[in-house]
């Protein structure tokens, strides 16, 4: 049975850099594309970018120049950085897998999800 | 991108009845090389992630219920709940793995009447 499970900080300040984790178990992490989403408070679902094992990443335009994704194959975890971040990047961030070997294809299963507020 | 919307923005029925939540994308999601619709419908309840309803439009996920069904081509697609249960209580979602960045719609609510 593949999980994966967010882990980070849940209160980070304004202008700093959001840091989260996601640790696969169950499935190796060569095998799929991995995603980022997140949902922000009272909004809908938001997809922020994926990677490949490769290091081969594309993200959504308007997170671009703040976003940086990374993989670890030792640990069979990926992760994400967000920077400056601001109120507006409050939401609960989920990792998920791409469910079948290429980038444009649907995510499943997910994290369970973790709260990342931004707040001084 | 391709801009996802879904109505209407929340629905309430009764026990036993008939729910449809609308999908439409702003340009088509269909890859005529392959005839398949790059669209997924999730279901997502409070303090839960989503979960995979249907992938290809109208390939149900295995283990998910018979009276949950999609449909749909282009850019306009449907869920529908055949006979609505108190635990279908939930927020769906469409998404469009079509091109990245990959998009959802804002999101249906379903309550019960």
């Amino acid at each position: 049975q593949v999980q994966l499970q967010e882990s980070g900080p849940g209160l980070v300040k304004p202008s700093e850099t959001l840091s989260l984790i996601c640790t696969v178990s169950g499935d190796s992490i060569k095998s799929h594309y991995w995603s980022w989403i997140r949902r922000p408070p009272g909004k809908g679902l938001e997809w922020i970018g994926y990677i490949y094992h490769t290091g081969s990443t594309n993200c959504d335009p308007s997170l671009k120049s703040r976003v940086t994704m990374s993989v670890d194959t030792s640990k069979n975890q990926f992760s994400l950085k967000l920077s400056s971040v601001t109120a507006a990047d409050t939401a609960v961030y989920y990792c998920a897998r791409g469910k079948t070997a290429v980038a444009g294809t649907w995510f499943d299963p997910w994290g369970q999800g973790t709260l990342v507020t931004v707040s001084s | 991108d391709i801009v996802m919307t879904q109505s209407p923005d929340s629905l309430a029925v009764s026990l036993g009845e008939r729910a449809t939540i609308n999908c439409k994308s702003s340009q088509s999601v269909l890859n005529t090389s392959n005839n398949k619709n790059y669209l997924a419908w999730y279901q997502q309840k409070p303090g839960q992630p989503p979960k995979l309803l249907t992938y290809w439009a109208s390939t149900r996920e295995s283990g998910v219920p018979d009276r949950f069904s999609g449909s749909g081509s282009g850019t306009d697609f449907s869920l529908t709940i055949s006979t609505l249960q108190a635990e279908d209580v939930a927020v769906y979602y469409c998404h469009q793995y079509y091109s990245a960045p990959f998009t959802f719609g804002p999101g249906t609510k379903v309550e019960i009447k």
